[in-house]
Order: C-alpha cells, then structure tokens, then sequence
C-alpha cells in the first residue's frame, strides 16, 4: 500500500459527459503528478500541483483541469470525455529522500470507459 | 524533450533464468532514473532507483546502474520466480526549467511472464 487513494477505482460513463477523478496523497506530501496510462499512448504526465498550486503541465487536454484543495487532496475534471479518454489515470505524490531525490508513489489509479 | 526507450515486449522466462530488460533515455542535464513495477489490476511500484552516473539500484534481487556513457539503466535479475511476472517500466525525472517538477517520463513498458 503506497499511501496515495484514489477514488473511484472504476468510472464507466457515455460521450460528452463530465467526472471527476479524486486523490489523497501520502500523508505529507506535498505535491500531486496526475498521469494518463492508455493502449496506444503509454504512461503519460499529465499536470502537477504542489501545495495548491500548479507546477507544471504536460500533454494535459484542454477539455482537462485540475486543482489541489487546502487539505492537498487534488482532482482532476475531464469534460466532454470522447472514446479516446477512456484509460487509467494514476495520481502519485511525491516526496524528498534522505539524498535529495524526489520518488513518486502511485495511487491504484481510475479505470475509466467511456462509452 | 526527454525520452526513454526499452525493449518490446513481452518477454517470456523460465523460472531462475536471467533477466535483463534493456532501458536506454535522452535527457538534458543529469536526470535521476528509475524502474516501477505494475502488477495485474494494481499501480505502480518503485523498485529502485539511482540518482548520478555509476550508481547501483538494487532491491528485492533486481539491479541496475546509471550508465551516462551509454545513456543506459538496465534492469537485471540473476533467477527470476513467477512473483515476478509483471510489467516494468523504465522512467527519468528531471528537474524542468528550475520550477522544481519533478514529472517522470516512461518508456512503454516490458511485459515479462515467468513460468514454472
């Protein structure tokens, strides 16, 4: 167990819909990674937050926001969901080892299907 | 931008034969690499990591070393057990633009299956 939850573990839900994925970081933790595993793209990097704010953005959707609340739980809203968003997305956070390097621990992801 | 190859999968092993699942990245700077495991149904797991050139990760009998000369970070096993079939994903982490993210870039993935 890694210490990051995410909720739900399943998500099935028709084209054009909205839903929101949530994640708990590890007790601490400061920063939230959101990424995007799918068939045909990999494992991808998302956005990430650090203390409620925005970090940094990678190949993230317009049709795709995030934030992280004051109790650092972050979420992330994908709108207008397509066939092609259907997918796991993992949240991790991250934390600062004894030697300066920063290792992320993953949460047990969102199945998502749109159908 | 950063990248990280490793080899297609999947590899198919008898149980105590050797492993090697080649990892080869592009990076600017001096990124820290990682290997995560993904087990059926499960997340990601770090199995090790290592930070500059020439150092070792190690853990649970699995190894591999920053190799900067040759841009490489293979993952070795000397007697793999069915427990370890999984999917393993080679990853980098640098520092982007001084801004303090830390995201990690994958590889695609080695799909490895013991068998008895």
């Amino acid at each position: 167990d890694s210490g990051v939850t995410q909720t739900p573990k399943h998500l099935i839900t028709a084209t054009g819909q909205r839903v929101t994925l949530r994640c708990s970081p590890r007790s601490g933790d400061l920063s939230v990674y959101w990424y995007q595993q799918s068939l045909d793209q990999g494992l991808q990097f998302l956005i990430q937050y650090y203390n409620g704010e925005e970090r940094a953005k990678g190949n993230i959707l317009e049709r795709f926001s995030a934030q992280q609340f004051p109790d650092l739980h972050s979420e992330l809203n994908l709108s207008s969901l397509e066939l092609g968003d259907s997918a796991l997305y993992f949240c991790a956070s991250s934390v600062r080892d004894g030697k300066g390097t920063y290792e992320q621990y993953f949460g047990p992801g969102t199945r998502l299907t749109v159908t | 931008g950063d990248s990280v190859t490793q080899m297609e999968g999947p590899v198919t092993l008898s149980e105590e034969a050797f492993l090697t699942i080649n990892c080869t990245y592009t990076a600017t700077g001096y990124p820290s690499l990682f290997w995560y495991v993904q087990y059926p149904g499960e997340g990601l797991q770090l199995l090790l990591k290592a930070t500059k050139a020439d150092d070792k990760g190690s853990n649970k009998g699995f190894e591999a070393t920053y190799r900067k000369e040759t841009t490489s970070f293979h993952l070795e096993k000397g007697s793999v057990q069915v427990s370890d079939s999984a999917v393993y994903f080679c990853a980098l982490s640098a520092s982007y633009s001084g801004a303090g993210s830390y995201q990690l870039t994958f590889g695609k993935g080695t799909k490895l299956s013991v068998i008895p």
